[in-house]
């Protein structure tokens, strides 16, 4: 079946510029995750929805960052005002449910703020 | 706050060796740990899920151990092949919240 999906592959944007990133989970999945890959900081979590309770977004490094998923499934990700230490690989996976179940990752989206 | 460390950060070894991946962390009250693949420019894929009751978990020539009293966990490739050349990351889930921490990776080339 259809794996994670995200778009775009690729964004390039200038600082300032508010961009946003879309995440289309397996279906079925009730849970959803995003993370950010930047060379620095490694693989970090930024934020996870579980069905309908309110999500955990102990890991959105400022408030120029939210996130919303519409029906239960598609997710996006917004940042606002981007700064060039925003650019990264922003990565989405999804899972069956909660802990303990196997989380499958989307191909991300590479973003660069210039 | 859960930390994870992997090492070696790089690794280099010829064909056909077999071959370890070591994975360390630090609060060992976890749900369960992965091991990913990650190709240069490409998502991860997901290699194996050991659930915090499990020992090992074993997929082909991949076997991943887990001892969570000592924090420790192995991922074990047998008779190495060029195509498994990739950046190998572990992660585990519980402590503090729900999101995976991920180790830095270990970056493996295989040689022909």
């Amino acid at each position: 079946g259809a794996g994670v999906s995200q778009s775009p592959s690729n964004k390039v944007t200038e600082k300032g510029k508010d961009v946003e990133l879309r995440c289309d989970p397996i279906s079925g999945h009730t849970a959803l995750y995003w993370y950010r890959q930047s060379l620095g900081q490694g693989l970090e979590f930024l934020i996870y929805f579980q069905g309908n309770s309110a999500p955990d977004k102990s890991g959105l490094p400022s408030d120029r960052f939210s996130a919303e998923r519409t029906g239960g499934s598609v997710s996006t990700l917004t940042i606002q005002r981007t700064q060039q230490e925003d650019s990264a690989v922003y990565l989405c996976a999804s899972s069956w449910s909660g802990p303990p179940s196997e989380q499958y990752f989307g191909p991300g989206t590479r973003l660069t703020v210039t | 706050k859960q930390e994870v460390t992997q090492i070696p950060a790089a690794l280099s070894v010829p064909e056909g060796e077999n071959l370890v991946l070591n994975c360390s962390f630090t609060d060992s009250a976890i749900y369960n740990l992965q091991w990913f693949r990650q190709d240069p420019g490409k998502g991860l894929t997901s290699l194996l899920l050991i659930q915090s009751s499990q020992r090992e978990q074993t997929s082909g020539r991949l076997n991943a151990s887990l001892d969570k009293s000592s924090g420790r966990s192995t991922l074990y490739i047998a008779a190495s092949q060029p195509g498994d050349s990739a950046t190998y990351l572990c992660a585990v889930t519980g402590g503090a919240g729900n999101m995976l921490t991920f180790g830095g990776g270990t970056r493996l080339m295989v040689k022909p």
